[in-house]
């Protein structure tokens, strides 16, 4: 099945920016989503890429995307408190119907 | 639009009874969503609805677990039978057919079975 992979932890200053990554095992997958889920509430859709780009940016975000390895990154310039959140990394795959695959998810703190 | 809606927000219930959720998407979504959250994981997925039938059921649902959809609106999940592993958080998401490479997640149901 499909296998998505995050390192547990991170942790930034307030003004640094936060690199949060994750590697896939579908190289069919047409998209990736980057998710943020903070404590007791549901999942925001932060921001997305199709699998035919290499980057997307969107304001403080910028996604990167290495097909060849399967690597999605998650960069947040100018980390702020309220970024302190768990960042799920997730992918639709084709042929697997409309589910997502979630990573098990990178913690985020940020240090005032 | 108010977003993905979920009710109860908390269920705390002893094992063996039966506990039912419901979810109500943005109004004008087709596609509806179920995925499990246990603690320290990602979602996983559980069923998917377009419009009033479901399309999908993953390996995850039991028997004990059903999900409808009767009017293409709002969708129910049931668990009969509860046991203490189905404690987890309870996510509900909706999307529009043609762009459903978004989801949308309402708050999540987070149940509790002592």
């Amino acid at each position: 099945g499909e296998d998505v992979e995050q390192s547990l932890f991170l942790s930034v200053r307030e003004g640094d920016s936060s690199v949060i990554n994750c590697t896939y095992t579908d190289s069919s997958s047409t998209y990736l989503y980057w998710y943020k889920q903070e404590p007791g509430a549901g999942l925001q859709l932060l921001t997305y890429i199709f699998s035919n780009m290499d980057m997307k940016q969107d304001q403080r975000l910028t996604v990167l995307l290495n097909k060849k390895d399967k690597h999605l990154s998650l960069r947040i310039a100018d980390t702020q408190t309220g970024d302190s959140a768990i960042y799920f990394c997730a992918e639709k795959v084709p042929n697997t119907g409309n589910q997502f695959y979630f990573g098990t998810g990178t913690s985020l703190t940020v240090i005032p | 639009d108010t977003g993905v809606s979920q009710n109860p927000r908390h269920k705390i219930t002893k094992r063996g009874q039966n506990v039912t959720f419901r979810c109500d998407p943005i109004s004008e979504h087709n596609r509806l969503y179920w995925y499990r959250q246990t603690l320290g994981q990602g979602p996983e997925f559980l069923t998917y609805f377009q419009n009033e039938a479901q399309l999908e059921k993953s390996r995850l649902l039991s028997d004990r677990f059903s999900a409808e959809r009767p009017k293409g609106s709002f969708s129910t999940l049931e668990i009969q039978r509860t046991e203490q592993g189905d404690s987890a958080m309870y996510l509900c998401a909706s999307s529009l057919a043609g762009t459903d490479y978004e989801q949308y997640f309402g708050p999540g149901t987070r149940l509790t079975v002592t």
